[in-house]
């Protein structure tokens, strides 16, 4: 088992441009989040992903974030139009949880680190 | 109101001393999970240990334990021994209710061993 794998790692971009990141979970997880981290900040949840199925999106999450998990299997992360403000650690997580489990924990990447110039 | 509160923005411990790193959290929901997270200089965010707002006794794994105290709404985590490979930021956090699956995390706190 790899782990959660998330590409690039580092990512600079002029303000304006787009950027997506992707995430591959665990294999059998059925769960996958998203959450950014800003400097001295913990992380901040975004949005879930049950299987395809988006479950869930913060009000973080403005109209130029989106996030989609085709095949329930790996994630994308994209933003459109960049700002400065949008510069970040951005984390993913996974987790395997079946009906009834309270006890689970996500396990994360890495991390996509994006500056934003 | 902050969900998850950690007062301890860093902390220096002498190497093999024990160290407790605290946490409080609010919330009206019954049912809850906390969970302390490590964070490295790397960046990944390595999960230590959880407690359940219903487990009856305190979560512990390894040198790692969580003093629950639920009616002060506290979450403490303890490590024992500490060791140089502790130095890191460490976040406290929760999910709260059943059905919810987004886990709140407080600001964290830097811990430093001293060698």
């Amino acid at each position: 088992d790899t782990g959660v794998s998330q590409n690039p790692r580092h990512k600079i971009t002029k303000r304006g441009q787009n950027v997506t990141f992707r995430c591959d979970p665990i294999s059998e997880h059925n769960r996958l989040y998203w959450y950014r981290q800003t400097l001295g900040q913990g992380p901040e949840f975004l949005t879930y992903f049950q299987n395809e199925a988006q479950l869930e999106k913060s009000r973080l999450l403005s109209d130029r974030f989106s996030a989609e998990r085709p095949k329930g299997s790996f994630s994308t992360l994209e933003i459109q139009r960049t700002e400065q403000g949008d510069s970040a650690m951005y984390l993913c997580a996974s987790s395997l949880v079946k009906f009834g489990w309270t006890d689970y924990e996500q396990y994360f990447g890495p991390g996509t680190r994006l500056t934003v110039t | 109101a902050q969900k998850i509160t950690q007062t301890q923005p860093g902390m220096f411990v002498q190497e093999k001393e024990a160290v407790t790193l605290d946490c409080t959290y609010d919330t009206s929901d019954p049912s809850y999970g906390l969970f302390w997270y490590k964070q490295p200089s790397s960046g990944e965010m390595i999960f230590l240990i959880y407690q359940g707002s219903y487990d009856q006794q305190n979560a512990t794994e390894g040198r790692y334990s969580l003093n629950f105290q639920k009616a002060r709404k506290s979450a403490n985590l303890v490590i024992s021994a500490s060791q140089l490979g502790d130095s890191a930021m460490y976040f406290c956090a929760m999910r709260e209710g059943v059905q919810d699956d987004k886990i709140i995390f407080g600001k964290g706190t830097r811990l430093h061993i001293l060698p």
